[in-house]
């Protein structure tokens, strides 16, 4: 079947210590996008490729950055995870950049902890 | 500007009887509207979508909303509840006008056995 998959699923890093998510996908998207969730939250968007195009949100701190290195894969790093780094973190694609039209697909995400 | 309100925070029901999440919106063009759920732990799941064709919208799982343009909402409802159908429940809008989208801040359903 056709997929967002994230790994790992579940992520512990300590203060200061870069992490790096991973997202791929099965579905030839053109578009990913990286949400922050945090408890009882709803998801934030942090930025989206469309291709090779990235697109960063105005408030998306610098501590984030992204990398995709080809159609499939898409890498969340995070600098110097701080405490208030800590959430989940949701891995999406889409068909089109026209988000009024085209539902996102979700990966099942990864709970990043940070000690 | 595009805006969406969940009015409830959380939603409790007892099995087998009908679901009622409620969703407004505010967009200055013709919006595109979608119902997602998360379990917990989970990503999100596309329950239904509205994109300007027919204004009732049937979904997974035996859900389905309306789109009244009058009362800009965007309700969802199921008639029966299963214990399964626990979990969060996003609305979020969008519309041409504007490269984004608008979560909602959320509805847990909670299902009495």
């Amino acid at each position: 079947d056709a997929m967002v998959i994230q790994n790992p699923r579940y992520q512990v890093t300590q203060f200061g210590k870069p992490v790096t998510l991973s997202c791929s996908q099965t579905l030839n998207h053109n578009v990913m996008y990286w949400y922050q969730q945090k408890s009882s939250q709803a998801p934030k968007l942090l930025f989206h490729y469309y291709d090779k195009d990235f697109n960063n949100e105005a408030d998306t701190p610098d501590n984030f950055q992204s990398r995709r290195p080809n159609t499939s894969f898409c890498f969340l790093d995070i600098r110097s995870p701080g405490l208030g780094d800590a959430a989940m973190y949701l891995c999406a694609t889409s068909g089109t950049r026209d988000r009024g039209y085209n539902e996102q697909f979700f990966g099942p995400g990864t709970r990043l902890t940070v000690l | 500007a595009q805006s969406v309100t969940q009015l409830d925070s959380h939603v409790s029901v007892s099995e087998g009887t009908p679901v009622l999440l409620r969703c407004n919106y505010s967009s200055s063009y013709s919006p595109s509207l979608f119902w997602y759920v998360q379990h917990p732990n989970k990503g999100l799941q596309l329950l239904l979508k509205y994109t300007s064709a027919a204004t009732l919208v049937k979904g997974i799982n035996g859900f389905e909303a309306e789109f009244k343009k009058s009362e800009t909402s965007f309700h969802l409802t199921k008639p029966s509840a299963h214990m399964s159908d626990a979990a969060e429940y996003f609305c979020v809008v969008s519309d041409s006008s504007e490269d984004k989208i608008i979560f909602g801040k959320g509805t847990r359903l909670h299902i009495l056995p």
